[in-house]
């Protein structure tokens, strides 16, 4: 794999608990985006980084907030979950595979979160 | 904002067909990549065009780009169970923000 890696990967919460998943990666990208895939709505941004301390909104923010207080890691927050938040989360990281000048995303096993 | 609207969103072929699956732009595409994802796991690369007129090929897949960059075509000859999945693509909507369509769903009968 890219370097990529989810924590964690299965998580079943209540309504109203805070959720913290956590991606981290170890080839030291700038870019880090986190989506959720829900069935009809395909892939949906949340939030993206651009760098440490650097982020911005997607399409789909509201509820959510992240952190990148250093470069392997981008957290993604539910201060207060709720039921339609059920997902599966996926974290990506952007950068030119080997021998490529092209910047492609590379993307997590995703996480995949219940609140009940 | 950009949108990207994937079609069909459902396709069913007997193995050993050819298919393809459109991608359109609302906006003109400045990059545009094809993923492809197996039920239950996640999404692998498959290329990215940024040319208008950009043709890309990897094994029976082949992947492109018209020469106005609003539209993007995939296509997969002689169709194996292995190609069942949801592709989508995806685009560069500005900001380096990567949004993604939707989403087809392909399933191979043998």
């Amino acid at each position: 794999d890219a370097g990529i890696t989810q924590s964690p990967r299965h998580k079943v919460t209540e309504t109203g608990t805070p959720v913290t998943l956590r991606c981290h990666q170890t080839e030291n990208h700038r870019y880090m985006y986190w989506y959720r895939q829900d069935p009809g709505h395909g892939l949906r941004l949340i939030h993206y980084s651009y760098g440490v301390k650097d982020t911005d909104k997607g399409e789909v923010s509201d509820g959510y907030s992240v952190s990148r207080s250093k470069t392997e890691d981008f957290l993604l927050t539910l201060e207060s979950a709720t039921s339609s938040q059920t997902s599966v989360y996926f974290c990506a990281i952007m950068g030119a595979p080997d021998n490529s000048w092209a910047n492609v995303l590379t993307f997590g096993a995703g996480s995949r979160l219940t609140v009940l | 904002s950009q949108e990207l609207e994937q079609s069909p969103q459902s396709l069913i072929v007997q193995e050993g067909k050819n298919l393809t699956i459109n991608c359109t732009s609302s906006k003109t595409l400045y990059g545009l990549y094809w993923y492809k994802q197996k039920y239950g796991e996640g999404l692998i690369f498959l290329m990215m065009l940024q040319k208008g007129g950009e043709e890309k090929s990897h094994e029976k897949i082949t992947a492109k780009l018209d020469e106005k960059k609003q539209q993007s075509s995939l296509h997969i000859t002689a169709s194996q169970p292995s190609h069942a999945g949801i592709y989508l693509c995806g685009a560069d909507s500005g900001d380096d923000k990567i949004i993604f369509g939707k989403g087809t769903r392909l399933h191979i009968l043998p």
